[in-house]
């Protein structure tokens, strides 16, 4: 497609349960990132990844959050035993630059409610 | 790291007149400044941006300032439309690719 795709679009999860949520960026788009978006907050930067490589996971909350993008291309957020405070939009983002500072298109995000 | 603060929270202008949002930001060494809108449901869409090496750019109705030495930078949004009407956000860059976002203004447009 010509955007970058999440999916699923709203995830409802029991607290303590493990969630995996995609991102499908821009064909050919080096950098990849997630951001965390709470209720009425401006997004927060969880990750970064330039190819398959994660370059800088400095933002991710806890040793329960793990993103992965084996192949340099889709990619996985994956939060275990999840909690309350993890509900939250995730965002996911691409851009064909590699390096610098540069405008990311971003996905319409996974809404995530931990019960 | 950097801290991006945007104000006023909430801005309500009549159609046609001007809309001005203001942020500010801590890191001197952040050198690019995009700004996104969010519609409802939606992910932010960047709609224009600015380089540290520039105090101004223009894009239709939209322009965006940058004051380096007070580190701060503003959008105006010329002759507003109702489908102006959305959450607005800043951000600047920190590290390498990074940005640090505002909390967001909701703009509404009243016809």
């Amino acid at each position: 497609g010509a955007g970058v795709s999440q999916s699923p679009r709203y995830k409802v999860a029991k607290r303590g349960q493990d969630v995996a949520l995609r991102c499908d960026p821009i064909s050919g788009h080096v950098s990849l990132f997630w951001y965390q978006q709470a209720l009425g907050q401006g997004p927060e930067f969880l990750t970064y990844f330039q190819n398959e490589a994660q370059l800088d996971k400095s933002g991710l909350p806890s040793d329960r959050f793990f993103a992965e993008r084996p192949e340099g291309s889709v990619s996985t957020l994956k939060i275990q035993r999840t909690q309350q405070e993890d509900s939250a939009v995730y965002l996911c983002a691409s851009s064909p630059q590699g390096q610098g500072n540069y405008g990311y298109t971003f996905g319409s995000g996974t809404r995530l409610t931990v019960v | 790291g950097e801290n991006v603060e945007q104000h006023p929270s909430t801005l309500s202008v009549q159609e046609g007149d001007s809309a001005v949002i203001k942020c500010t930001y801590s890191d001197s060494a952040s050198n690019y400044f995009p700004w996104y809108k969010q519609e409802l449901g939606k992910g932010p869409q960047l709609i224009i941006d600015i380089r540290s090496n520039v105090g101004e750019k223009k894009d239709q109705r939209i322009a965006v300032t940058l004051n380096k030495t007070a580190k701060h930078f503003s959008l105006h949004i010329t002759e507003t439309q109702p489908e102006d009407s959305a959450v607005y956000f800043c951000a600047a860059s920190y590290g390498n690719n990074r940005l640090a976002f505002g909390k967001g203004n909701q703009v509404v447009v009243i016809p």
